[in-house]
């Protein structure tokens, strides 16, 4: 069973177009985070989000939690060919730190 | 400040074999996670250690498995008797006490078993 649900799981784009990612649960997590990952690294922190109904915004990169804190969604504006790769939400309702199942971004030039 | 080093980068093992690694988590990080990532995967959580504690070792295989954080030096993840299933990249995470919520990563260990 899979506790955070990822769509598309794979998603190809021209450079310049919009784009939305989405993370989702039926569990209520106290905050989420998102992650980018790059072929043979490990993954970087993007942001955190605590509050529901949360908004962030990181530089074309908008992140938004949801209002019962069981959902989040990474839009990306004029995306680039910089933005190409596996992007993680991750979220801890205990103990345990579980990731979702990715998104794997290419952006074509 | 140093980010969280793992090695090595690469291990290639023969079946059977012992294989280990090595995390320094970043400098005042005192809990230290390991995951494991197939390809085409995302990062399955095995083991939460914190220093000489083990906190949550429910994503750890039952057998051959072993995780240890000690006093002083790297946690250390250790695969006894590899299997050609074992084969994927283990991922190394600290972060600072208190703050569970953010981890941060290391480059990660790829192990391939012959």
């Amino acid at each position: 069973t899979q506790l955070l649900e990822q769509s598309p799981q794979f998603l190809s784009i021209q450079e310049g177009e919009n784009l939305t990612v989405y993370c989702n649960s039926s569990s209520v997590f106290s905050s989420l985070q998102w992650y980018r990952q790059e072929p043979g690294e490990g993954p970087v922190l993007l942001v955190t989000v605590v509050t529901g109904g949360e908004v962030k915004k990181l530089k074309r990169l908008t992140f938004q939690f949801g209002d019962a804190r069981k959902d989040s969604s990474l839009h990306i504006t004029a995306a680039q060919p910089g933005d190409t790769g596996l992007y993680l939400c991750a979220g801890a309702p205990g103990n345990q730190f579980y990731f979702g199942t990715g998104t794997s971004l290419t952006v074509i030039p | 400040n140093a980010g969280v080093m793992q090695n090595p980068r690469h291990l290639v093992r023969r079946r059977g074999q012992e294989a280990r690694l090595r995390c320094s988590p970043m400098k005042g990080h005192s809990h230290v996670y390991w995951y494991r990532q197939l390809p085409e995967e995302g990062l399955k959580f095995m083991v939460y250690l914190q220093k000489e504690n083990i906190i949550d070792e429910s994503g750890m295989p039952k057998e051959r498995f072993s995780a240890e954080f000690p006093k002083e030096g790297p946690s250390i993840l250790r695969i006894q008797q590899v299997v050609r299933g074992d084969s994927a990249a283990y991922f190394c995470a600290s972060s600072p006490p208190g703050q569970g919520l953010e981890q941060f990563f290391g480059p990660g260990t790829r192990l391939t078993v012959l």
